[in-house]
């Protein structure tokens, strides 16, 4: 079967690092997506990595291992704006997204 | 600004009385997306079209039904709503399927409630 995983809930200071981790098992495998989403509010989408590595994006980082099927989303100098859920996606050889139910990353002064 | 845009973000139905869900899209993308999101969930795929061709997921109710007039608008008809069926519905398009395409951009979401 076609799997996401994410922890539910992560909780980080201000001005801190957090790194969300995202294991992935899909049929076939073109990308891993990642979405924020604010509470009450539509995804918006963050970054895709579809090579193996690092891809970074002002503050946000993305990473992935394909042989591991794996990826993590890295967040600096975190901000209380950055309180919201964290959604990975991967796109199934069908270019189907398979959802996990998101990261909730709660900032704290 | 180029956008997905739907209507209304709010709306309250009846048990059981139809309701039309809209989406348009001034991003010119052959592809639309409906899903499905409950709380803390991750959204759920219910149909897309790639241009008119319709997209049905296996596990979506027949009390669910889309249209795409034309490649701008898309609805989501909702003919008998019960009250598991509230939740935010949420349009997405893309530009098309396959590699370098693929990335899908959402709407503002409109959350349904069911009394």
């Amino acid at each position: 079967g076609q799997n996401i995983d994410q922890p539910t809930e992560m909780t980080a200071t201000e001005g801190a690092i957090v790194q969300i981790n995202c294991t992935y098992q899909t049929s076939g495998f073109n990308g891993l997506f990642w979405y924020q989403q604010h509470a009450g509010e539509a995804p918006t989408f963050l970054s895709y990595n579809v090579l193996d590595g690092l891809e970074e994006k002002g503050r946000f980082s993305s990473f992935l291992s394909r042989s591991k099927g794996y990826s993590y989303l890295l967040l600096k100098e975190l901000q209380m704006k950055d309180s919201a859920s964290y959604l990975c996606a991967g796109m199934d050889s069908n270019y189907q997204l398979i959802w996990g139910a998101g990261t909730k990353l709660i900032i704290k002064p | 600004d180029a956008m997905v845009i739907q209507n209304p973000r709010y709306q309250v139905t009846q048990f059981g009385k139809p309701v039309t869900l809209s989406c348009s899209q001034t991003l010119n993308h052959n592809v639309m997306y409906w899903y499905q999101q409950k709380s803390s969930q991750a959204p759920k795929l219910l149909f897309h079209y790639y241009d008119k061709d319709f997209n049905n997921e296996a596990d979506t109710p027949d009390n669910f039904q889309s249209r795409r007039p034309n490649t701008s608008f898309c609805f989501l008809d909702i003919r008998s709503p019960g009250l598991g069926d509230a939740a935010m519905y949420l349009c997405a398009t893309s530009r098309g399927v396959l590699a370098g395409q693929e990335t899908q951009y959402f709407g503002p979401g409109t959350r349904l409630l069911v009394l």
